[in-house]
């Protein structure tokens, strides 16, 4: 099985910074597809940022943005200019490409905005 | 619309109950999933329906029991529970079982099984 790991159990950053989420992960596959989801306190999960392994561009939405490094199998997550709403816990998930294949979610990072 | 809704939002029950959790969505998905979620840890999956179809039960008791009575409701029957039961169990849909496809999860009910 695949395994995704998030290093950093909690992360915090003032309001307006930016801060970088880390994640790793292992796997043979060459194609795959990655993703940042955010679950606020006793909110739903959403999805931030997802990136095709194929594609050698970082995925980009709005504030948040990725660094991919195949070959390093690791993908962080940026997060510029920091907002309250930002505060969630944060997982890393990968999924390999294919039909029917399940997400495999790292342990997750709590990150805290400091206003 | 584009909301997964799961009642009830909380549940309290005894070893010896039977009760039933809901999750709907009409974004005309055809793929739902269960997970179970443990506190400060990332969501395990539990089942998945494609087309109404049971496509991975991941090795859960029986005591859990899914359902898929059409394309827009999921169901999970519990029956015996025990007190490690207690979670939070989301629903997610997606378009399909594709690689690509986003997830979209409900915000979960909160199990305590006494």
């Amino acid at each position: 099985a695949q395994t995704v790991t998030q290093s950093q159990p909690e992360m915090s950053v003032q309001e307006a910074e930016t801060v970088t989420l880390s994640c790793t992960y292992d796997t043979s596959e060459s194609d795959y597809y990655l993703f940042w989801y955010k679950q606020p306190p006793s909110r739903q999960m959403i999805l931030v940022i997802r990136q095709e392994a194929y594609k050698q561009q970082n995925a980009t939405e709005n504030r948040f943005s990725v660094n991919f490094q195949k070959a390093a199998k690791s993908f962080s997550l940026k997060i510029s200019d920091s907002q309250l709403g930002d505060a969630a816990m944060y997982f890393c998930a990968y999924r390999r490409r294919g039909t029917g294949n399940q997400f495999y979610f790292g342990t997750g990072t709590s990150l805290t905005v400091i206003p | 619309d584009t909301e997964v809704t799961q009642t009830p939002k909380h549940l309290v029950m005894g070893m010896t109950n039977k009760k039933s959790l809901k999750c709907e969505q009409h974004m005309g998905h055809r793929a739902m999933y269960w997970y179970k979620q443990k506190a400060k840890k990332p969501p395990e999956l539990m089942f998945v329906y494609s087309y109404e179809k049971l496509s991975i039960n991941e090795s859960v008791p029986s005591r859990f029991s899914p359902e898929c009575p059409n394309s827009s409701l999921l169901n999970l029957h519990l029956h015996a529970l025990q007190p490690e039961d207690s979670a939070l169990y989301l629903c997610a849909s997606s378009q399909g079982q594709a690689d690509y496809n986003e997830q979209f999860f409900g915000p979960g009910t909160r199990l305590t099984v006494l």
